[in-house]
Parts: structure tokens; sequence; C-alpha cells
């Protein structure tokens, strides 16, 4: 079974600095990785997507992407309580065409 | 940008009835579209891919006939929760793949039954 995997957490980083969240996947042809926030109790919200390894940036947040290493992560800079929430990784594995999730990881930034 | 929206947000319904969950895409047609079951604190998991005038597929072990999929136009898609049962309470969540290429999602139907 191809699979996403994700530390749960939580990731507790102060406000301001820079938050660093990993995912590691097995299927190694997958070509889309997503990343999900999703808050207590509401449906996930996009925050990127990145399809070529390296970087890929959109105002204070960073994709990386090692298709190499089977491996992605999403930097926050400057994050800010309101970034508190669970991060979902997601990808797109070939021959499929919804997207699997990891666990998703638990971020707290404290004030 | 792409907005899916999911009616109602909330149900609770008696063990035994069925329930239908409705899932919209406003601004751009979805031939296909995504059913999603979330329990608490964890991950969300697929349960059936919704294809526009055609059959839904489902994934391993979730029962089709309880949960029934129907796909009529490219901007609607229904799943109706068959005689539920309290371990049917979930968080049910669709999901479009819009023009962009990103996957939306609809806001989500808590669903408890009694």
């Amino acid at each position: 079974q191809k699979e996403v995997e994700q530390n749960s957490g939580p990731l507790s980083v102060p406000e301001g600095a820079i938050a660093s969240l990993n995912c590691t996947y097995s299927d190694r042809g997958s070509q889309s990785f997503f990343w999900y926030r999703q808050y207590s109790g509401k449906s996930p919200e996009l925050i990127m997507f990145i399809y070529s390894n390296g970087d890929k940036e959109d105002g204070r947040f960073t994709a990386q992407l090692n298709k190499a290493s089977q491996y992605v992560s999403l930097l926050i800079r400057d994050s800010q309580p309101s970034d508190s929430a669970t991060y979902l990784c997601a990808v797109k594995d070939t021959g499929r065409r919804a997207l699997t999730f990891g666990s998703g990881t638990r971020l707290q930034v404290q004030p | 940008g792409a907005v899916v929206s999911q009616h109602p947000s909330r149900v609770i319904c008696k063990s035994g009835t069925s329930v239908k969950i409705e899932c919209r895409s406003l601004d751009f047609q979805a031939t296909t579209m995504f059913w999603y079951r979330q329990f608490p604190k964890q991950s969300l998991m697929l349960m059936a891919t919704s294809n526009e005038g055609s059959k839904a597929t489902y994934e391993q072990g979730v029962e089709k006939d309880k949960f029934l999929i129907n796909h009529a136009s490219l901007t609607l898609s229904t799943l109706t929760v068959t005689s539920a049962h309290p371990e049917d309470s979930s968080f049910y969540i669709c999901s479009a793949r819009d023009r962009m290429g990103g996957y939306t999602f609809g806001s989500g139907t808590r669903l408890t039954v009694v």
C-alpha cells in the first residue's frame, strides 16, 4: 500500500520562528505533492502544491521537493499564532486520481 | 478561486435512517469528485471517486450499498449514507480537482448518528 508519512507532532515553535514540516512518500513515481492546512473541525485549505524538484515559494511558505529521497517539506517563515493548525501532506500517486494523505503534523506557534 | 460548496455542514440523525450530503462545484465543472471520511485525530481516508455519468469507484473496505454516490451532472455529486449507525459518525468531506490543478475541498459535513 502506498504511504505518506508525517510526524504527528506537536511541533512547537515560538512566534516569528521558522517552522519546518516534513513528509516522506513511498511511491517513487508520484508526481504531484500538496500541502494543506486544517484547523480543528474545519476542512483542509490548500497552501501550495509542487511538481518539480527544488523549492517553490509563496509568501511566507516554501515547499521543497526531493524526488530522489522521496521527501517533501514545508517551511513557514515568521510563524504566527494563527498558523497553529494541523498540516497535511498529500501525494498524487501514479495511476490514481485522488490524493493520498499523511496523518498530519500538528503545529503550535507560541506567542 | 475554485469553490466547492458542501451541504449540510452538520447533521444529526437517528440510527437506521439515511442522510444525503451534497457537493457542488460553483465556478467550474468537475467530471470527477472525491469523497473522504475523517475520524477524530485521524487523517482523511478516501472512500470513493465519483464519476459524472457513470458508477462511482469505491475504495477497498467501503460498502457501496451503504454509501450511495450519485454524480448526475458536471457540478453536483451526492453521498447518501443509508441505514446509518453510530459508527458512521464522522466528518465527511468532498473534493474536486480544479482548473489550476489543485484539489479544492468542500467545507465538510459533521455527521452524528444517535
